[in-house]
């Protein structure tokens, strides 16, 4: 069935720093591809999206890149802040344009120290 | 303001005392879901909505129950909660359950059972 992976965290970085959290995927037909950011003692909310491949979905600084020939959806962030700590999920949904049901991975905590 | 209202944000209930966690959402959506969020283990679905009077079980949809009378409101029924449904709940919603639409998500509940 459909899966995703994603870097283990915790991550910490000195703001500044350069960030990258890997996500690859396992999927049939065409899905689309989800970042989704859980500040603390927050709900999940919708960073970026890509729908086909090579898309660039960017929000916030943020940028992924739906990659099917490595079947990759890279997050990545030139300079991270104090504010970016958080919880970052990857997701994809159904490639037949089912969003009935949200694939998830396991999460990456991020801390960003001053 | 568009968004995703749960209630209560947090409870501490006894073993088999019947409970029920609102949610609501004013953004006239169609599809509407419920996540357990556990660690190590991500977000996992337990029920889903595609509309009024339909609904479905997610991938753990043991010792829940839903309902789906209204169009804004899916609540989430635990009939004799036991310590194993400890754990934190999003509700959310999205326009519908075909194409790659955004979830909008609720700011969790916080659910203990002793």
């Amino acid at each position: 069935g459909d899966s995703v992976t994603q870097m283990e965290g915790p991550v910490t970085l000195s703001e500044e720093a350069f960030l990258t959290i890997n996500c690859t995927y396992t999927a049939t037909g065409y899905p689309s591809l989800f970042w989704y950011v859980q500040y603390p003692g927050e709900g999940l909310q919708l960073l970026l999206k890509a729908t086909k491949a090579d898309d660039k979905g960017s929000n916030k600084g943020f940028e992924a890149t739906y990659r099917k020939e490595t079947t990759s959806f890279h997050l990545e962030k030139g300079s991270v802040q104090v504010s970016d700590s958080a919880v970052y999920f990857c997701a994809l949904s159904g490639g037949a344009g089912n969003n009935r049901k949200l694939i998830w991975g396991l999460g990456t905590s991020l801390g960003v120290n001053p | 303001e568009a968004q995703v209202t749960q209630n209560p944000r947090y409870l501490i209930t006894v073993t088999g005392k019947k409970l029920t966690v609102t949610c609501s959402q004013n953004m006239n959506h169609e599809y509407m879901s419920w996540y357990r969020q556990d660690p190590g283990l991500g977000l996992r679905q337990i029920y889903y909505s595609m509309n009024v009077e339909v609904t479905d079980k997610g991938d753990v949809p043991e010792g829940y129950k839903v309902s789906r009378k209204e169009k804004r409101n899916f609540p989430l029924i635990l009939e004799s909660p036991s310590p194993n449904q400890t754990s934190l709940y999003f509700c959310a919603s999205s326009l519908s359950d075909r194409g790659p639409y955004e979830q909008y998500f609720g700011p969790g509940t916080r659910l203990t059972v002793t």
